[in-house]
């Protein structure tokens, strides 16, 4: 079974600082992966995702992530953080079946201080 | 599109009291998720139908929690009796039938019981 782990609940930067959320899966199967992100009293609006065709995948809003096998990681970066940033992040596993059931993470929760 | 449609955005309901949350899903959409989500568990699928048939309610967590998809544009999640601990946000999200599609998510609906 395909699983996620989103280390550390609570990042805090500076605006202007990288952005750095960890993000580690396993999985049986060749993985397709996503981060979601979620604004205060909103749904989860999809960020970027990893679908084998390249291994740096950029999203929107700056935010980029790469997939790296041998660590089984996805981590999720922008260079440099902007105050409307602030929100939680998901990452996600697709369990690699025809109709790609996800399996999210805890969350990461990002604070962007000025 | 105007994406996957929730109503109500915000319930507030006695114990006791049944509470039906809707969900209009994504024009096309073959796949149509419920999930919960809590500051103490996060988000947890409830339940998932596949061309408006339940495949998997195993996260439902009792029989006071019921849903059902009549057809292709319409499902609700039914409550009854609701209970304070039911309270939480409740997502709906849609999905096609393509392993790298990923989800896209209604707006929720905020529960309170008092």
């Amino acid at each position: 079974a395909q699983s996620v782990t989103q280390l550390g609940s609570h990042v805090s930067v500076s605006e202007g600082a990288l952005v750095l959320l960890r993000c580690n899966y396993s999985s049986s199967v060749p993985p397709y992966l996503f981060w979601y992100v979620q604004y205060p009293n909103q749904g989860l609006q999809l960020l970027l995702k990893y679908t084998s065709a390249a291994t740096l995948v950029k999203g929107i809003n700056g935010f980029e992530a790469e997939f790296k096998k041998s660590e089984t990681s996805f981590h999720l970066t922008k260079p440099s953080a902007h105050m409307s940033d602030a929100a939680e992040y998901f990452c996600a596993v697709s369990e690699g079946t025809s109709y790609g059931k996800l399996t999210f993470g805890q969350g990461t929760i990002l604070t962007v201080h000025p | 599109d105007a994406g996957v449609i929730q109503s109500p955005r915000h319930e507030v309901t006695e114990m006791g009291q049944e509470v039906t949350l809707r969900c209009k899903p994504i024009s096309g959409h073959d796949y149509l998720f419920w999930y919960r989500q809590t500051m103490m568990r996060g988000l947890e699928l409830l339940i998932y139908f596949n061309n408006n048939v339940p495949i998997d309610d195993s996260g439902m967590p009792e029989d006071r929690f019921s849903a059902k998809m009549p057809n292709a544009s319409f499902s609700t999640l039914k409550i009854q009796p609701s209970e304070p601990r039911d309270s939480a946000v409740y997502f709906c999200a849609s999905s096609l039938n393509r392993v790298n599609y990923g989800y896209t998510f209604g707006s929720g609906t905020r529960l309170t019981v008092v």
